[in-house]
């Protein structure tokens, strides 16, 4: 059964880097077929796309966050993971990865999401 | 962007009724449409893709219907595991973006 996991500093400081990462399990990332994304919900807040990686390492970012936004993938570890640079408070989220699938006429859509890691910018 | 607009906000609701979600894109985004459902503390469930593809495992009382700009989510019999807000999100852009969000809440 497919199950992603994030994990990551619970707190940074502001302009610091956030990192996290996902690590999959029941899926081989490289398997293809498959894009991986984050996406993060600010407290009592609704839910922003952050960006995507396909297993050919191609990405897609939200324009709003691209400048300070990388989405890699170390398959060796079957993991994908993300860094936002220049951390302020409107970055403290719940920040969720998610598996990509795709319907009919490449309708893409979130299957498979992990249970979220909960970041904090803050000094 | 695409603006994704949902109504209404919020509503009440007991259980049995017909609950209706409506979402509106601010341009037309084909059938490009995902509903998901989210409670408290959890990540988010999709329950319909491509507008009215219901999703393995999710009950048959939930469906979507719509294409181009207006689009529905209706669960034809509410149950009290419903409960919860429902976002929807076009990914017919290459800027994916979701609704506000609809919370149905207890009558």
């Amino acid at each position: 059964q497919l199950q992603l996991q994030e994990s990551g500093s619970g707190l940074v400081k502001p302009s610091q880097t956030l990192s996290l990462t996902c690590t999959v399990s029941g899926e081989s990332i490289s398997s293809g077929g498959h894009s991986w994304s984050w996406i993060r919900q600010p407290p009592g807040k609704g839910l922003e796309w952050i960006g995507y990686i396909y297993h050919t390492a191609s990405t897609s970012y939200n324009p709003s966050l691209k400048s300070r936004v990388t989405i890699s993938v170390d398959r060796s570890k079957n993991q994908f993971s993300l860094k936002l640079s220049s951390a302020t408070a409107a970055d403290t989220a719940v920040y969720y990865c998610a598996r990509v699938n795709s319907g009919l006429y490449s309708s893409y859509y979130m299957d498979v999401w992990g249970k979220g890691s909960t970041v904090t910018v803050s000094s | 962007d695409i603006q994704m607009t949902q109504s209404p906000p919020s509503l009440s609701a007991s259980v049995g009724d017909r609950v209706t979600i409506t979402c509106r894109a601010s341009q037309s985004i084909s059938n490009y449409l995902n509903w998901y459902q989210q409670k408290p503390g959890e990540a988010p469930k999709v329950l319909i893709y491509a507008a009215s593809s219901l999703q393995s495992g999710v009950p048959s009382r939930f469906s979507g219907s719509g294409s181009g700009t207006d689009f529905t989510l209706t669960i034809s019999s509410l149950q009290p595991e419903d409960f919860a807000t429902y976002y929807c999100q076009q990914s017919y852009s290459t800027l994916w973006t979701f609704g506000q969000g609809t919370k149905v809440e207890i009558k």
